[in-house]
């Protein structure tokens, strides 16, 4: 599983552009990349999923350049509900034999009124 | 989405009792389901994997005698925590596979407290 790393911590005030940036330098051929938000004492939630380019949802933009080393998750207009940690997972998910998912740290966000 | 829960929500034990925690797909069936804990303000540790109709497969450090795990159908999976200690309390959290995207859908959680 390639490894990934993000920034321990970001602070954002309301209604600006955030963007977190992951680091996965021996990523796979055939890996995806994940992320998911998690709100303090919830399970994680699937955000978004990407393999190259640009990815967009009703909720965020994933951005993948051409050497897929990186990944940046973009939350537009981030508001206080979206304070929580941001985890970026690297897998290949459409896989049958893809079984288990690694965390890491994650990035904790603060949204500042 | 996919619907995943868990049940209960909070428990408070006393230290030497076991625990049993659940853990449904409501609107898909789950060939794995995999089983996660969480210490304050660190990440989710993965403990186990879960396949249908098999033993689980326990990650390395995660005692099989004291974690029991079973998946009994392709809907339910059960952690039971047993003779619990305060080192036991934690954020427990499960998660299951779909069988289409093979994204994995996360259940809320159960808060243990053994005191």
């Amino acid at each position: 599983l390639a490894k990934t790393t993000q920034p321990i911590s970001m602070d954002s005030y309301e209604g600006q552009e955030v963007n977190i940036t992951c680091s996965h330098n021996n990523i796979a051929t055939n890996d995806y990349i994940t992320w998911y938000q998690q709100f303090p004492s919830q399970g994680p939630r699937f955000i978004i999923q990407g393999y190259k380019t640009k990815v967009t949802n009703e909720v965020a933009s994933l951005f993948i350049p051409a050497d897929r080393k990186s990944s940046t998750l973009s939350l537009p207009r981030v508001s206080l509900s979206d304070t929580a940690v941001y985890y970026c997972l690297v897998g290949q998910p459409m896989k049958t034999s893809y079984d288990k998912v690694i965390f890491g740290p994650g990035t904790s966000l603060s949204v500042i009124p | 989405g996919a619907v995943v829960s868990q049940h209960p929500s909070r428990v408070i034990c006393k230290s030497g009792t076991s625990v049993k925690i659940e853990c449904r797909s409501l609107d898909f069936q789950a060939t794995t389901m995999f089983w996660y804990r969480q210490f304050p303000k660190q990440s989710l540790m993965l403990m186990a994997t879960s396949n249908e109709g098999s033993k689980a497969t326990y990650e390395q450090g995660v005692e099989k005698d004291k974690f029991l795990i079973n998946h009994a159908s392709l809907t339910l999976s059960t952690l039971t925590v047993t003779s619990a200690h305060p080192e036991d309390s934690s954020f427990y959290i499960c998660s299951a596979r779909t069988g289409i995207l093979d994204t994995q859908y996360f259940g809320p959680g159960t808060r243990l407290t053994v005191l």
